[in-house]
């Protein structure tokens, strides 16, 4: 099984700031077409998870342009350019080459 | 509009069964697969397996074989997932997740489309 592993699991953030998730899985999730196979999801309180980034760096509709993914192989990373409130929740890193495994899941906090 | 409707919440004794339903609607049924997911209290995220909408073909997690089921009613456009033997370990909210299957003119998208959940206790 590919074990997904985040940092930090927990994150205080400022409003206003930027924010930075890192996610590292333990098998390249880099696929013979070019493409990593790595999504970020966000669990907002009281809500079904939502989709931010599909193949490592392609924002999903509707998501907003503050929010951007980077990286390739093993090393993946989330950021947030400018914290807002309603950003809070719990963010994950999925990998999606061979079945499914998630990372452990990052909580975002206001300060 | 594009969205999944589940099933309600359900209480179980240990050893018995529990089915979920996932009803989807505002797209075509059978260009995507849905996933099976849940959290247990205190847990990770756990995916379960997946069912082509089209061909009905599943495929499970190792850790859920030979306990989980998935089929799909496409005259319903629902997807269902039995998980039978239950114990007090599969207290849970499961999700369904929509994927797109990937043919020539598209690409992988992500699970773009979840359910609300559906709350599973397993209790004596």
């Amino acid at each position: 099984d590919i074990v997904m592993t985040q940092s930090p699991l927990s994150l205080p953030v400022t409003p206003g700031e930027p924010a930075s998730i890192s996610c590292r899985s333990s098998q390249s999730l880099l696929y013979d077409n070019g493409y990593n196979y790595l999504d970020w999801y966000l669990q907002k309180p009281g809500q079904s998870p939502q989709l931010l980034i599909y193949l490592g760096s392609n924002r999903a509709s509707g998501v907003p342009d503050r929010f951007s993914g980077s990286g390739s192989g093993t090393d993946f990373t989330l950021r947030i350019s400018r914290v807002e409130a309603e950003d809070v929740g719990v963010y994950y890193c999925m990998q999606a080459l061979d079945m499914r495994t998630f990372g452990q899941g990052t909580t975002v906090e206001i300060k | 509009q594009v969205q999944l409707v589940q099933s309600g919440a359900e209480v179980k004794k240990p050893g018995a069964s529990v089915k979920v339903s996932c009803k989807a609607s505002g797209y075509t049924f059978t260009s995507y697969y849905i996933h099976w997911l849940r959290q247990a209290p205190g847990q990770g995220r756990e995916w379960m397996g997946v069912i082509n909408c089209s061909g009905g073909r599943a495929t499970y997690a190792q850790q859920f074989k030979g306990r989980v089921t998935m089929t799909r009613d496409t005259s319903a456009t629902t997807v269902y997932m039995e998980l039978s033997s239950l114990r007090s370990e599969d207290t849970a909210v499961y999700y369904c997740a929509r994927e797109v299957i990937v043919v020539a003119g598209n690409h992988y998208t992500g699970m773009d489309v979840w359910g609300q959940g559906t709350t599973v206790t397993v209790s004596s």
